[in-house]
């Protein structure tokens, strides 16, 4: 099992749609969790991180479920600018490599 | 405050020959790391640092080598390039230790052909 498991996509959705992606995990051990949004040819920048209690960003939700050993990232009214690619990553401690998913593709549609 | 700076951004190079990619921060980021990132494959750990002095080999070390004199500079180093190395390469850098502030940062990339 990899580490860190992502559906691929395509998720393609309208203008104003809510879109969830989830994103397992195998070690239990895992204490850090983020979701990073990459754009076409860029590099990944840190979307939000995933608190234990689950948190918000305006119109991004992520929340983590330790006894699953999944999180997810729900996005609300989805907007053309939200077409990207999410990666999932989760770390073990301090000292060790942070993990990427391969990713889920988003396309939002007009 | 410039972050994660790579140099270059691009980079063409002919099969054996050697190379040094650069990355610098100025975050004074303990931790500093090399992926690169191939189409369908993710991105792949190459080599990484958690301060001056320790490096480790990540999931694909092989043909790379790294070095860390300094808090803020991490160079990645092709010993004999091959169009298999046809990649982006990220560095990213962050703070050492656990929970919500510990994130990377990520450089630009450089994007290198291997003809």
């Amino acid at each position: 099992r990899k580490e860190v498991e992502q559906d691929p996509g395509p998720f393609n959705v309208p203008e104003g749609a809510t879109v969830a992606f989830n994103c397992t995990y195998s070690n239990s051990a895992s204490q850090s969790f983020f979701w990073y949004r990459q754009d076409c040819r860029k590099e990944p920048k840190l979307l939000m991180s995933v608190y234990s209690s689950g948190n918000e960003d305006g119109r991004f939700t992520a929340q983590l479920n330790r006894a699953s050993q999944y999180i997810s990232l729900l996005i609300r009214d989805s907007k053309l600018s939200d077409s990207a690619t999410y990666l999932c990553v989760v770390s073990s401690s301090g000292n060790t490599p942070l993990v990427f998913g391969k990713g889920t593709r988003l396309s939002v549609i007009a | 405050n410039a972050g994660v700076t790579q140099t270059p951004k691009f980079q063409v190079l002919k099969t054996g020959q050697s190379m040094t990619l650069q990355c610098a921060q100025d975050m004074n980021h303990e931790y500093m790391s090399w992926y690169r990132q191939d189409p369908g494959m993710g991105l792949r750990l190459i080599h990484y640092s958690v301060g001056a002095g320790i490096t480790d080999q990540g999931e694909v070390p092989n043909g790379y080598n790294v070095s860390r004199s300094t808090t803020e500079d991490f160079p990645l180093r092709l010993l004999s390039a091959a169009p298999s190395q046809t990649s982006v390469y990220f560095c990213a850098s962050r703070l050492q230790g656990r929970g919500a502030g510990y994130g990377y940062t990520f450089g630009s990339g450089t994007r290198l052909t291997v003809v």
